[in-house]
């Protein structure tokens, strides 16, 4: 147990489905981050908050909404996804935002499938 | 642009030792982390190195060159629950983490 969960831990959804993947951190920390991470390819950061405000977003695409509410919690929404949006969705949070030393605390993941 | 490099995969004996590269090209640099992440697993952190040299945690220790942008991973004494993929990560000029791909590690008996 890394303090960092995540609901639901497996999604199949269609192109014109609404979702939306929780996280929750139970650590006290400040920063979350949303990461996609492919078969076979590095991680890819989707979302940054630090202090409960959005400090960066990859030119992700506008079907990923992200929302953080307070420092604990962190939604992915989703909505008219594609199939190559399938993939391991992790959230992960630190102390402070980027920093000098950013220790990041994982969550499971969830495994989702745009069919 | 920004580049780690580590070996998609690599297989070991158990009881051995087995090292694992890592290169990398960033915009500036801010420390280098190593994680584990088992199959359908969390990635969990292994270890942390910003200065030169050699940093020892049981059986696991980690080395970094900043001159050489070269750093690796050395498992001993290797166990069956070290299969895992171990990712490496560099933080840049802005405290970003960018990632390597990682290294699936594939431990016989």
């Amino acid at each position: 147990e890394t303090g960092v969960t995540q609901t639901p831990r497996h999604l199949v959804m269609g192109m014109t489905n609404k979702k939306s993947l929780k996280c929750e951190q139970h650590l006290g920390h400040n920063a979350m981050y949303w990461y996609k991470q492919s078969a076979k390819k590095p991680l890819e950061l989707m979302f940054v908050y630090n202090f409960k405000e959005q400090t960066e977003n990859n030119s992700v695409p506008s079907r990923f909404s992200p929302e953080c509410p307070n420092s604990s919690h962190l939604f992915l929404h989703l909505h008219t996804l594609q199939p190559e949006d399938s993939a391991l969705y992790l959230c992960a949070s630190s102390q402070e935002g980027p920093s000098s030393y950013n220790e990041q605390f994982f969550g499971p993941g969830t495994r989702l499938t745009v069919l | 642009g920004q580049n780690i490099d580590q070996p998609t995969e690599m297989t070991a004996t158990e009881g051995a030792i087995v090292q694992i590269n890592c290169t990398y090209q960033t915009s500036g640099f801010n420390g280098l982390f190593w994680y584990q992440q088992h199959a359908g697993e969390a990635p969990t952190f292994l270890s942390y190195n910003v200065l030169d040299g050699l940093e020892e945690k049981g059986r696991f220790s980690s080395f970094l060159s900043r001159s050489k942008g070269y750093s690796y991973l050395l498992l001993k004494e290797l166990q069956m629950k070290d299969s895992a993929s171990y990712l490496c990560a560099v933080g840049d000029s802005n405290y970003q983490l960018i990632w390597g791909a990682g290294t699936k590690l594939i431990i016989k008996p």
